[in-house]
């Protein structure tokens, strides 16, 4: 059965602290992995990884994807309380997405 | 480009009663996918409909339907409303590629936030 599990289910931290996000996957035919960001009502779009090995990065924010271990992480430098949202990640594999439940990561001041 | 629109943007309903919720994809996107999120389960797949034919379909009882008309908008049905069904229902539109063709992200829209009383 493909899915996306992520980890941790949810994290508190301070301002300034750095964190890492994790998301593994079982998805037949893996196309890509995305990661969203969803802080009141519609996720919104961060990365789409598709090669191992090569790191995206904007801003504070940075993916990389290991597509021989099937996972990937999501990092985020010097976090700030605006930060706080529930992150998601998507396997897709041409035919639909996969989800994962999502990390809710609490920054607070 | 309009974004994603859902509407009714919320919703209450008593317990027995059905309710249809609509998705207008991003113009050219003929996917449309929804999903059903709540704190305890987070984001759970509903269905995929791409040109008018369900594609896809979670693990959600026979009371939860929905269908894609010949514009690509979309519409949820669920009858028979439970507790149990109060959640924020958001529909995604993509572009769907053939394998070997270009990569695409899921686009969401704002929900509509359910609650059954």
């Amino acid at each position: 059965e493909d899915k996306v599990v992520q980890s941790p289910l949810s994290l508190v931290v301070h301002e300034g602290d750095t964190v890492t996000l994790n998301c593994s996957y079982e998805v037949t035919n893996f196309r890509s992995l995305l990661w969203y960001k969803q802080e009141k009502k519609a996720p919104t779009f961060l990365f789409m990884l598709t090669s191992s090995g090569i790191e995206k990065k904007s801003g504070r924010l940075s993916s990389i994807l290991d597509k021989k271990e099937l996972f990937s992480i999501l990092n985020i430098t010097a976090t700030q309380t605006g930060d706080s949202a529930v992150y998601l990640c998507a396997g897709y594999n041409f035919n639909k997405f996969y989800f994962g439940s999502g990390t809710k990561l609490n920054v607070k001041p | 480009k309009a974004g994603v629109t859902q509407t009714p943007r919320y919703l209450i309903k008593t317990r027995g009663q059905q309710v249809t919720l609509s998705c207008s994809p991003i113009s050219g996107h003929r996917s449309v996918s929804w999903y059903q999120q709540t704190p305890g389960q987070g984001l759970q797949f509903l269905f995929e409909y791409f040109s008018e034919t369900q594609r896809n379909k979670g693990n959600f009882p026979g009371r939860f339907s929905g269908r894609q008309f010949s514009n690509s908008r979309s519409e949820m049905n669920v009858s028979t409303l439970e507790l149990g069904d109060s959640a924020l229902y958001l529909c995604a539109s993509s572009l769907l590629w053939s394998p070997g063709g270009g990569d695409t992200e899921a686009f969401f829209g704002q929900g509509t936030r359910l609650t059954v009383v």
